[in-house]
């Protein structure tokens, strides 16, 4: 089985500020990673995936995450934050196996505040 | 092209009652799987459809059920419902193992 911790359940930040949301995991077979991200009453939304290749993986709005085997972590950055980023960003993991997705293990979440 | 579409996307229902959601996945995608989201205890697998039969299957109790009919469209359904399982019920389609697309969700408040 897999299972996910995401480090911090409250981010606050000031507008046009860095941020790091972090996410590790544990697994004992291979994975796919996620970063979804989730505004009040709506569904998930995806927002980067690593699947294989390059560690630094690029997402909407200006995100991106970096893979980091060694660790077990999938951190999610951004350089520049903005009001509409406030939102809850979710980590999760599936495994490689089968043909379809599976279960997707999710992180409790973090709740990014941007503060003008 | 359309998204999944969740119906309803809001619901109050008695306890001991039992309910039906409804989840239309992406066009062409024919894996739909169901998570429950509770601030309790967060985002849970309940399961997932493939081609109308059951693929995983979560822990929770025989109350949840769900199918999948041949267009992929997909039904859950609860029985003898309990405050608990007042929650947001998200469901996701894929056509890939490499990623899931999901809903708005229905808001499931049991009185």
């Amino acid at each position: 089985a897999q299972s996910v911790t995401q480090l911090d359940s409250q981010v606050p930040v000031f507008e046009e500020a860095p941020v790091e949301l972090r996410c590790n995991y544990s697994s004992s077979v291979s994975v796919y990673l996620f970063w979804y991200v989730q505004y009040p009453n709506q569904g998930l939304q995806l927002l980067l995936k690593y699947l294989s290749g390059s560690t630094l993986v690029k997402g909407i709005n200006g995100f991106e995450a970096e893979f980091n085997k060694s660790q077990t972590s999938f951190h999610l950055r951004k350089p520049s934050v903005h009001i509409s980023d406030t939102a809850e960003y979710f980590c999760a993991v599936s495994s490689k196996r089968g043909s379809t997705l599976g279960r997707l293990y999710f992180g409790r979440g973090t709740q990014l505040t941007v503060w003008p | 092209k359309a998204g999944v579409t969740q119906t309803p996307r809001y619901l109050i229902k008695t306890r001991g009652q039992q309910v039906t959601l409804s989840c239309s996945p992406i066009s062409g995608h024919r894996s739909v799987s169901w998570y429950q989201q509770t601030p309790g205890q967060g985002l849970q697998f309940l399961f997932e459809y493939f081609s109308e039969t059951q693929r995983n299957k979560g822990n929770f109790p025989g109350r949840f059920s769900g199918r999948q009919f041949s267009n992929s469209r997909s039904e859950m359904n609860v029985s003898t419902l309990e405050l608990g399982d007042s929650a947001l019920y998200l469901c996701a389609s894929s056509q890939s193992n490499t990623e899931a697309f999901f809903g708005q969700g229905t808001r499931l408040t049991v009185v």
